[in-house]
């Protein structure tokens, strides 16, 4: 596609439910990013795939979340037994690979937690 | 671990003045990104700096970088309305993921 796409743009969901985030990439773009965003504060890294495989998954907070990219293209973003503290934008981005031409951001996913 | 800061966080301004906006990180890099966000918006990539004294400009912004002080800055000149929004410099410290500062709020009074 055009551009990053994110789906879906606004979720609520109840405190201990699973929720999962989608993130269509463009294409071609090998590397791709979720990053999660909080009120006031600069993105916060949680994953990094290259292909098929997390290359880095150090900002993952806990073992309550998981990302996927089985093909290489889309990646989901799981959230198991979710709490209110999970409430932020969930931001997904891609690039070519090498990260001449910068990273393309998705306009995110807002997860509330009530 | 690499760390970015910007200064300052905040930043109000009158239009038709020149100001600049610091971001210094912690390891080497040499690649190094400035973004804008809009209130409820996603990022918007305004430069991508890959190499020590790259300068770029882009209507009234202009972004350097020094890799041996670790130092990148926005500069704005002649601001207007129309540029406010928050400013976010990200670096990359060599390991393909980049890290983001925590942002400028910048508003532009008419």
């Amino acid at each position: 596609g055009a551009g990053v796409s994110q789906t879906p743009s606004n979720k609520v969901t109840e405190k201990g439910k699973y929720v999962e985030l989608r993130c269509d990439p463009i294409s071609g773009h090998t590397a791709l990013y979720w990053y999660r965003q909080s009120l006031g504060q600069g993105p916060e890294f949680l994953i990094y795939f290259q292909g098929t495989g997390a290359a880095d998954d150090s900002g993952l907070p806990n073992d309550r979340f998981f990302a996927v990219r089985p093909e290489g293209s889309v990646s989901t973003l799981k959230i198991q037994r979710t709490e209110r503290g999970d409430s932020a934008v969930y931001l997904c981005a891609s690039s070519s690979g090498a990260g001449n031409y910068g990273y393309t951001f998705g306009s995110g996913t807002r997860l509330t937690v009530v | 671990e690499l760390k970015v800061e910007q200064n300052p966080l905040f930043l109000s301004m009158q239009e038709g003045k020149n100001y600049t906006i610091y971001c210094n990180y912690s390891t080497t890099s040499d690649r190094l990104y400035w973004y804008r966000q809009d209130p409820g918006k996603s990022l918007e990539s305004l430069f991508v700096l890959l190499s020590n004294g790259a300068v770029k400009q882009e209507g009234r912004l202009m972004a350097s970088l020094d890799t041996k002080a670790r130092l990148s800055t926005l500069h704005i000149t002649a601001a207007v309305h129309d540029l406010s929004a928050t400013y976010f410099c990200a670096v990359d410290g060599g390991d393909d993921k980049i890290i983001f500062g925590k942002g400028t709020r910048l508003h532009i009074l008419p």
